[in-house]
């Protein structure tokens, strides 16, 4: 099994310019996260999803949209890069979270992307 | 407000000795405790995970602890080694609201 693989590793943009990062999990998890990480700052949530077709905002949702349109992938879209969206981020997903289950959250590797 | 704080921020020790992280966190109506490891420029590795009901658990050298009513969990690593530097960070999952928090974590450096 792969776990969570992120797509792409490193990416350079333009302000302005669109893209959109692709998460996979082959552990047939409902829920799936998309988090930035900033030196200082720790994980943030961007947006997360309980499960295919649904979304939800987290803790920093702006400047991002994100769709689950199959269970195994969420993606991750910034329609008009800005400097300030220069960060590590991290596709994350887990089982529906159940009280005194092991709920535990599994991580990709990380996107590395920095906005001029 | 939910909030997870780490300290110290940096630690440094030299090898062989026991050590202990700290995580401290304001609400304790959770789901579970998990740590992980984040070595540079890399991912996320989950260490260990406590629920909510247990007290502590255990995976080779590492030791993990959990006292809700005192909102303190504690990393212990025994008979530390170099290649034990990383940053550590630990997270909370809450279910009202469901999210998880994070701290932002402990670099920690093990000198040969």
């Amino acid at each position: 099994n792969a776990g969570v693989t992120q797509t792409p590793k490193f990416r350079v943009l333009k302000t302005g310019q669109s893209m959109t990062l692709l998460c996979a999990q082959d552990m047939n998890h409902e829920y799936m996260y998309w988090y930035r990480q900033d030196p200082g700052m720790g994980l943030r949530l961007i947006h997360y999803s309980v499960g295919e077709g649904t979304t939800a905002k987290g803790e920093v949702p702006d400047g991002y949209n994100v769709s689950r349109l199959k269970k195994q992938n969420f993606l991750l879209g910034l329609e008009s890069a800005a400097p300030s969206q220069t960060s590590v981020y991290f596709c994350a997903s887990s089982y529906f979270p159940r009280a005194d289950s092991y709920n535990e959250q599994f991580f990709g590797p990380g996107t590395r992307l920095t906005v001029l | 407000k939910q909030e997870v704080t780490q300290i110290p921020a940096a630690l440094s020790v030299p090898e062989g000795e026991n050590l202990v992280l700290n995580c401290s966190f304001t609400d304790s109506a959770i789901y579970n405790l998990q740590w992980f490891r984040q070595d540079p420029g890399k991912g996320l590795t989950s260490l260990l995970l406590i629920q909510s009901s247990q007290r502590e658990q255990t995976s080779g050298r590492l030791n993990a602890s959990l006292d809700k009513s005192s909102g303190r969990s504690t990393l212990y690593i025994a008979a530390s080694q170099p290649g034990d530097s990383a940053t550590y960070l630990c997270a909370l999952l809450y279910h009202v609201p469901y999210k998880y928090i994070f701290g932002t974590g402990t670099r920690l450096k093990v000198l040969a």
